[in-house]
């Protein structure tokens, strides 16, 4: 099983408001990403946890604040976004750490949350 | 720096008509190549990982194969539910788990 489900799957909010994306996976895997996706353009890499740290933060702007509860789980908090922060939020996963040594790492993407900001 | 270039851009085909996606890529000690297929509003599928030159993967009507410079993704007498856009993304050895992706290319198979 390859599955990683994130809720909700859509998501509209002003530009006042907190809410939360929320991912989760059950392949024990140890590493764990948030990407962004503008229309008709790849995934943009956010942020990455390895073994439940954050371990890379790819100068996104602090309105946006990852957490890793737990091995499973990945919640990405919004507070104060712009209505250019609109876009497809990515949650992947992959069962080895970044820098992990030789050998390749497949991540595996959930369905992603469709986040409009008014 | 890393770069992924995907062609062609956008691709429409008649069921049943063999084609191929390219995807040429620059990066200094590959750790491994990637094709996703990814459906409009949804996260990308996972299809292939190929690691070294000359290797071969196939799925159902779709086969990846990789060179030193290039992937080609083959797909033989496709269906309309192929329709997506192929993305291909690059991982090098020194930057972990990163991947960089190529702008991706549109197919639709009419029927």
């Amino acid at each position: 099983d390859t599955e990683v489900t994130q809720t909700p799957k859509h998501l509209v909010m002003g530009m006042t408001n907190k809410k939360s994306l929320k991912c989760e996976q059950h392949m024990g895997h140890r590493a764990m990403y948030w990407y962004k996706q503008k229309a008709k353009k790849p995934p943009e890499l956010m942020f990455v946890y390895s073994y439940e740290k954050l371990s890379i933060n790819e100068s996104v702007p602090s309105r946006f604040s990852p957490e890793c509860p737990n091995s499973s789980l990945l919640n990405l908090h919004l507070h104060a976004l712009q209505p250019e922060d609109s876009a497809l939020y990515l949650c992947a996963s992959s069962q080895r750490p970044p820098y992990w040594g030789r050998g390749t790492d497949t991540q595996y993407f959930g369905p992603g949350t469709r986040l409009t900001v008014l | 720096e890393d770069q992924v270039t995907q062609s062609p851009e956008a691709l429409r085909l008649q069921e049943g008509e063999s084609s191929s996606l390219n995807c040429s890529y620059t990066v200094s000690g590959l750790r491994g190549l990637f094709w996703y297929r990814q459906d409009p509003g949804k996260g990308p599928e996972f299809l292939f990982t190929l690691y070294s030159a000359g290797e071969e993967k196939e799925k159902e009507r779709l086969k990846a194969t990789l060179t030193k410079k290039e992937s080609f993704l083959h797909i033989t007498a496709p269906k309309p539910e192929d329709s997506a856009t192929y993305l291909c993304a690059v991982q090098q050895e020194t930057s972990g788990s990163r991947l960089t992706f190529g702008e991706g290319t549109q197919l639709t198979v009419n029927p």
